[in-house]
């Protein structure tokens, strides 16, 4: 069985500022996927960032990139330069290895940017 | 490209009356899967298609839910009777049959189920 941790129910943080949520995992399996979502208030959930468990090189996309601790099973996301837009819920998961097999969330993060 | 779409987008019906929601998928996708919130908590896996054949359905509470993919297009969850514990947020997702491990699923915006 695979259980993903998102510690912190909601996080606020100022405009341009950075922001780090966390997200710790568990899992028996050798070959898995790490992967943020992000929902906003429109409740379209889209894909931030993911990443590959046997890749040691943190993944980036533009403003996201993600802290992954292997050993430590730790997989935190840093939103840089935070913007209004980026306010959402935020979920952690995990895959095992196969693409075709399911998505075990965190509870989720609320993000709220101030201006 | 058109994304995962879902209806309806609410639903309120009465305890032990049946709802059924429906999710069209990526044009291409082969799998499929439904995932529920429920009150606020994890987003849980209910169950996995692959074309029309189910893969996975490990997840699904009970049943009365019953889900379907004639065709292997579209997909219904139907509740029947619907209890008060089945409100939250149903989610659809779909992704690629074939590609590398990495690739994503791609979530509908969900259907709010309220039981009253």
């Amino acid at each position: 069985a695979q259980t993903v941790t998102q510690s912190q129910p909601e996080m606020s943080v100022q405009e341009a500022e950075t922001v780090t949520l966390s997200c710790t995992y568990d899992t028996s399996e050798s070959n898995y996927y790490l992967f943020w979502y992000k929902q906003p208030p429109s409740r379209q959930m889209i894909l931030v960032i993911r990443q590959e468990a046997y890749k040691q090189q943190n993944a980036t996309e533009n403003r996201f990139s993600v802290n992954f601790q292997k050993a430590a099973k730790s997989f935190s996301l840093k939103i840089s330069d935070s913007q209004l837009g980026d306010t959402a819920m935020y979920f952690c998961a995990v895959r095992r290895g196969n693409a075709g097999n399911m998505l075990t969330f965190g509870g989720g993060t609320r993000l709220m940017v101030k201006p | 490209e058109a994304g995962v779409t879902q209806f309806p987008s609410h639903s309120v019906i009465e305890k032990g009356q049946t709802v059924t929601l429906r999710c069209d998928p990526i044009s291409g996708h082969d799998n499929l899967y439904w995932y529920r919130r429920v009150m606020g908590k994890e987003i849980k896996f209910l169950l996995h298609f692959v074309k029309e054949s189910k893969q996975d359905e490990s997840g699904m509470p009970n049943n009365r839910f019953l889900a379907e993919r004639t065709g292997g297009t579209y997909s219904t969850l139907k509740v029947q009777p619907a209890e008060l514990e089945d409100s939250g947020v149903y989610f659809c997702a779909s992704s690629h049959l074939l590609g590398g491990g990495d690739q994503a699923q791609y979530f509908g915006p969900g259907t709010r189920l309220t039981v009253l």
